[in-house]
């Protein structure tokens, strides 16, 4: 069983749709991550929330974190084929701190 | 590009096969982190090191082993290869530990095991 569930797992939108991927657990978290991960590369930070209910923006993209610390969400709005990704969510170790678990990812294409 | 190296960025080996990846942090950063992604699994942490001392283990391998040298390199043995152990291998590293500390990724090592 996986920590963290992520979903949709797959995701191919036209350009200038809005979309948002989503990131369970049945855990409470100190803090969530989300990463973006192109074809080739290591994955690369966008964001780490903290606080429960708490919102980041970061242009066209806009992460929550659940009140409760045990979900967040990735909303993008008006996408772009350079948004297309890999993305995961992931969280330190409940009893390990420097343990990390990563979600399955939602793979994003955008279409032009 | 992310400041951390790896080498090399390709590997194809046969089974029973011993290998060694390597990585170079960024300048500055004492911890480092070793991933597995493959395709059925996902990205899995397999072991952390600081400043040369082993801090955290995940699902490593018996077979695997890492160390972290006074320079801050680190490195990664494969030893036994079997079919299953083909896979992108990640080095992260972060100044340090703490839960502001953030994590950049090398460009990986993919390794196939034939």
């Amino acid at each position: 069983t996986q920590l963290l569930e992520q979903s949709p797992q797959f995701l191919s939108i036209q350009e200038g749709e809005n979309l948002t991927v989503y990131c369970n657990s049945s855990s409470v978290f100190s803090s969530l991550q989300w990463y973006r991960q192109e074809p080739g590369e290591g994955p690369v930070l966008l964001v780490t929330v903290v606080t429960g209910g708490e919102v980041k923006k970061l242009k066209r993209l806009t992460f929550q974190f659940g009140d409760a610390r045990k979900d967040s969400s990735l909303h993008i709005t008006a996408a772009q084929p350079g948004d297309t990704g890999l993305y995961l969510c992931a969280v330190r170790g409940l009893v390990h701190f420097n343990k990390f678990y990563f979600g399955s990812g939602t793979k994003l294409n955008v279409k032009p | 590009d992310s400041g951390v190296t790896q080498t090399p960025k390709h590997l194809i080996t046969a089974t029973g096969q011993r290998v060694t990846l390597r990585c170079s942090p960024r300048s500055g950063d004492l911890s480092v982190y070793w991933y597995q992604q493959s395709l059925d699994q996902g990205l899995q942490f397999l072991i952390q090191y600081y400043n040369g001392e082993e801090r955290a283990k995940g699902n490593i391998l018996e077979r695997f082993s890492a160390q972290q040298f006074p320079d801050l390199h680190s490195e990664l043995n494969l030893s036994s290869l079997e079919l299953g152990d083909s896979a992108l291998y990640f080095c992260a590293s972060s100044v340090g530990t703490s839960d502001v500390n953030e994590q950049f990724f090398g460009p990986g090592t993919r390794l196939t095991v034939l």
